[in-house]
């Protein structure tokens, strides 16, 4: 089954505690994204990547990394988390000219 | 720069009447405009996209979009809600094709009987 997975699923940290939540395809796809979606705002492009390697910023990259070292794999890193990092995460991936396929969210909450 | 209006944070319509989610956007190019739906605890899933191939575009579930330049717009309709239909939808427009995705703050719909 073609799915983008995520984990995990909810988290619960405190503040400063370095956190990686992993996001996985298994399309092929070379296109994969990190947003983050907060009540009354929509989603936000944290990070995209467009091949393996290849990483750049979106419209809220701050207090984020990324890493694209496999064509599947786009985990999202928290080096020091704050609270306003407090948020629903989602990745997603695609291929040429397709849509994005979206995971499934990371509930994160850091205190 | 890029943006999307969702007019209206919530709206509640009866079972069987019509559904209309307004969608206003500005681009400096022709866009590519979409609609996702969320449902509760799950990820967003594509209702339809715009590419310029027809101003009308049909999605799934009986849901339909027009494309509008001179109103900018991109209003999301459905002739009849169901309950199945009570999740919240985003309007995104995207400049480049499909990489740099601009999502709308979201509107929730409620079905009720």
């Amino acid at each position: 089954e073609a799915q983008v997975t995520q984990n995990p699923r909810y988290l619960i940290t405190v503040t400063g505690k370095k956190l990686t939540v992993t996001c996985s395809q298994n399309m092929n796809h070379e296109y994969m994204s990190w947003y983050r979606q907060d009540p009354g705002l929509g989603l936000r492009q944290i990070y995209y990547s467009m091949n393996v390697e290849v990483t750049d910023k979106g419209d809220v990259p701050e207090g984020y990394k990324v890493s694209r070292k496999e064509k599947r794999n786009f985990p999202l890193i928290l080096e020091s988390p704050s609270p306003n990092q407090t948020s629903l995460y989602f990745c997603a991936s695609r291929t040429g000219g397709e849509t994005q396929y979206f995971g499934p969210g990371t509930r994160l909450l850091v205190l | 720069a890029q943006s999307v209006t969702q007019l209206g944070s919530h709206v509640s319509v009866s079972e069987g009447a019509l559904v209309l989610l307004r969608c206003n956007y500005s681009s400096s190019v022709p866009p590519y405009l979409f609609w996702y739906v969320q449902y509760p605890n799950q990820g967003l899933q594509l209702l339809l996209k715009y590419t310029s191939a027809a101003t009308l575009v049909k999605g799934i579930n009986g849901f339909e979009a027009e494309f509008k330049k001179s109103e900018t717009s991109f209003h999301l309709t459905k002739p009849s809600a169901h309950m199945s239909d009570a999740a919240e939808y985003f309007c995104a427009v995207s400049e480049d094709g499909y990489n740099k995705l601009i999502f709308g703050a979201g509107t929730r719909l409620a079905v009720h009987p």
